[in-house]
């Protein structure tokens, strides 16, 4: 299995409600990410977990709670988002964080905050 | 931190003709250049990438070139299609720490039947 999935593919919500998003991969990836990315520009870095521990945290707001339950899979928990928060949610995982560099990112799930 | 600039931000070109993008980093411990292909609506995907101990990679209509002393690599495609229409980033990182790649900011192709 050489894929990153994600669902769910499309998801709205209020600015009041809870949802998760959920990344799987089965490659073997000690490393994996959550990205937010906005209509044709770059993916912006959220979260990275290395080996099942979160390593990294772009100053991401506290409405995004990651969970990393086990080496395969990946959440992000959302609650009380904001209009703007609307955009293209991207997981990716690689062989390791500090490793080889190859990328291989999930379908995304594309949130719209009403 | 590293920073990567990526020119230009959009390129129009007829079917069959060349497309070259181009990307500058700044950090010299940046070892490793992929590119990604986003098409409309999907997922970013890796086409192909270089490490700093190659100069020039090439696969099939796509090649990339790395100049270490300028801190600058390249993207061509040749003979481009319609279906090379599409979103490029390339991104810079550096191995050693943790793998988080710096993208640049994207290229919009249009390949024109």
């Amino acid at each position: 299995d050489t894929e990153v999935t994600q669902t769910p593919k499309h998801l709205v919500m209020g600015m009041t409600n809870k949802k998760s998003l959920k990344c799987e991969q089965h490659m073997g990836h000690r490393a994996m990410y959550w990205y937010k990315q906005k209509a044709k520009k770059p993916p912006e870095l959220m979260f990275v977990y290395s080996y099942e521990k979160l390593s990294i945290n772009e100053s991401v707001p506290s409405r995004f709670s990651p969970e990393c339950p086990n080496s395969s899979l990946l959440n992000l928990h959302l609650h009380a988002l904001q209009p703007e928060d609307s955009a293209l949610y991207l997981c990716a995982s690689s062989h390791r964080a500090s490793s080889r560099g190859e990328q291989y990112f999930g379908p995304g799930t594309r949130l719209t905050v009403t | 931190g590293e920073n990567v600039e990526q020119h230009p931000s959009t390129l129009s070109v007829q079917e069959g003709d060349s497309a070259v993008i181009k990307c500058t980093y700044s950090d010299s411990a940046s070892n490793y250049f992929p590119w990604y292909k986003q098409e409309l609506g999907k997922r970013p995907q890796l086409i192909i990438d270089i490490r700093s101990n190659v100069g020039e990679k090439k696969d099939q209509r796509i090649a990339v070139t790395l100049n270490k002393t300028a801190k600058h690599f390249s993207l061509h495609i040749t003979e481009t299609q319609p279906e090379d229409s599409a979103v490029y980033f390339c991104a810079a990182t550096a191995s050693g720490g943790s793998y988080i790649p710096t993208f640049g900011r994207g290229t919009s192709l249009i390949v024109h039947p």
